[in-house]
């Protein structure tokens, strides 16, 4: 069972540049989550998908921000006109909703650094 | 809102140490608590989950506690190694209206150093 996968590892882009990064989760995972993470600071919840519905979004996640989960398998996290605040870590993570505990299983990430 | 806050923030101590962090939470309606290892410029390894009806789980050198009526989960590394060493992070999740567990709220961490 591979674990969750995010691709690019890494994104370098300049200012007002369109971004998108991709996360397959585990195979059967019915819910996936995205996650960013500033240098310091523990990740801040963005939004989170049960198949294709998005479930809730955070007030982070502006409108330059986009998610979606076509076919409930792979997801697609877009930023617009990235500025330099963007830069950060972007995680993935998903979970089993028939696992009543909903453990929360982590990608390695997609690093982005807007010049 | 629900907040987390983790203490210490940075911990340095010999090998062999036994040793014990601290998460506290403000909103005691959790689902779930989780703690992670993230090691420098990695993703999260998950390193125990307590569901909010439990009171602990171990696994190997870790146990996590859970008071879920005062907030609060300790993680215990017994027998310190240095490569314990990472941050350790915790997180909790509250009900999702729908059922089920919402997103994770996470504390900023806890920088683990142990000394060979």
């Amino acid at each position: 069972d591979t674990g969750v996968s995010q691709n690019p590892r890494h994104k370098i882009t300049k200012r007002g540049q369109n971004v998108t990064f991709r996360c397959d989760p585990i195979s059967e995972h019915n819910r996936l989550y995205w996650y960013r993470q500033t240098l310091g600071q523990g990740p801040e919840f963005l939004t989170y998908f049960q198949n294709e519905a998005q479930l809730e979004k955070s007030r982070l996640l502006s409108d330059r921000f986009s998610a979606e989960r076509p076919k409930g398998s792979f997801s697609t996290l877009e930023i617009q006109r990235t500025e330099q605040g963007d830069s950060a870590m972007y995680l993935c993570a998903s979970s089993f909703r028939q696992q009543a505990s909903y453990e929360q299983y982590f990608g390695p990430g997609t690093r982005l650094t807007v010049t | 809102k629900q907040e987390v806050t983790q203490i210490p923030a940075a911990l340095s101590v010999p090998e062999g140490e036994n040793l014990v962090l601290n998460c506290s939470f403000t909103d005691s309606a959790i689902y779930n608590l989780q703690w992670f290892r993230q090691d420098p410029g990695k993703g999260l390894t998950s390193l125990l989950l307590i569901q909010s009806s439990q009171r602990e789980q171990t696994s190997g050198r870790l146990n996590a506690s859970l008071d879920k009526s005062s907030g609060r989960s300790t993680l215990y590394i017994a027998a310190s190694q240095p490569g314990d060493s990472a941050t350790y992070l915790c997180a909790v999740s509250l009900m999702y209206s729908g059922g089920g567990a919402d997103g994770l709220t996470f504390g900023k961490g806890t920088h683990l150093i142990i000394q060979p």
